[in-house]
């Protein structure tokens, strides 16, 4: 069972504020992913990282930003958010672990809606 | 160009009955394939995956997928459907630089 953790689950914020979603996992993996889901729709890949002070954008622009300061830990701001950012946040990771190579687990997700 | 196709937006069986879910993809080299189920308000869980070697893989929840590269295909089966197995599922290909393509998602409904 993969341990890869997101905080908040929900969050129900005002436009404008800044908000920080965690995203942590324990398995060591190198590489680490955000995506976003609107509901019924496709997964869209908005960041990712192959290590430590690695990170690139993904397919789907996005007007969040991350880092990547410790292997375990990737968080994704959002400076002002607006309706528009209302959606599902998943995080996952991959790593090289017992023959099985580039296999993404995932979080459980965050839920947020900006009104 | 690389794409996951999920031709089923929504399918409905009983409970008992048997289980088809299609995916087909276009890739230019030999494909990572995966199947991940998500439950409402939830994450995704890996159900199975293929990399190479037996075209018939085996997952959990007694799920399998067949790769058939003749078709482009790798769709997923369970002979018999639980009530707990109504969720979303998807399929993905790997493209090689560790960035996955998912499908639209097939939802499935399941009938007591």
């Amino acid at each position: 069972e993969a341990d890869i953790y997101q905080t908040p689950r929900y969050l129900v914020i005002g436009t404008g504020k800044k908000i920080t979603l965690e995203c942590s996992q324990t398995m060591g993996h190198d590489k680490m992913y955000w995506y976003q889901q609107d509901p019924g729709m496709e997964l869209h890949l908005i960041h990712y990282s192959y290590g430590v002070n690695s990170t690139e954008k993904g397919d789907l622009s996005s007007e969040s930003t991350v880092s990547r300061i410790r292997t375990e830990h990737f968080p994704l701001t959002l400076e002002s958010a607006r309706p528009s950012h209302t959606s599902q946040y998943l995080c996952a990771s991959s790593g090289t672990s017992g023959g099985s190579t580039d296999t993404q687990y995932f979080g459980p997700g965050t839920r947020l809606t900006v009104l | 160009a690389q794409s996951v196709t999920q031709p089923d937006i929504h399918i409905t069986v009983s409970e008992g009955a048997s289980l088809e879910l299609r995916c087909n993809y276009s890739y230019g080299a030999t494909p990572y394939l995966f199947w991940y189920v998500q439950s409402p308000g939830q994450g995704l869980q890996l159900l199975l995956k293929y990399f190479s070697g037996d075209t018939l893989v085996q997952g959990i929840k007694g799920f399998e997928a067949e790769f058939k590269r003749s078709q482009s295909s790798f769709n997923l089966r369970k002979p018999s459907v639980h009530w707990s197995d109504a969720a979303e599922y998807f399929c993905a290909v790997g493209s090689g630089t560790y960035k996955y393509i998912f499908g639209t998602g097939t939802r499935l409904k399941v009938l007591a």
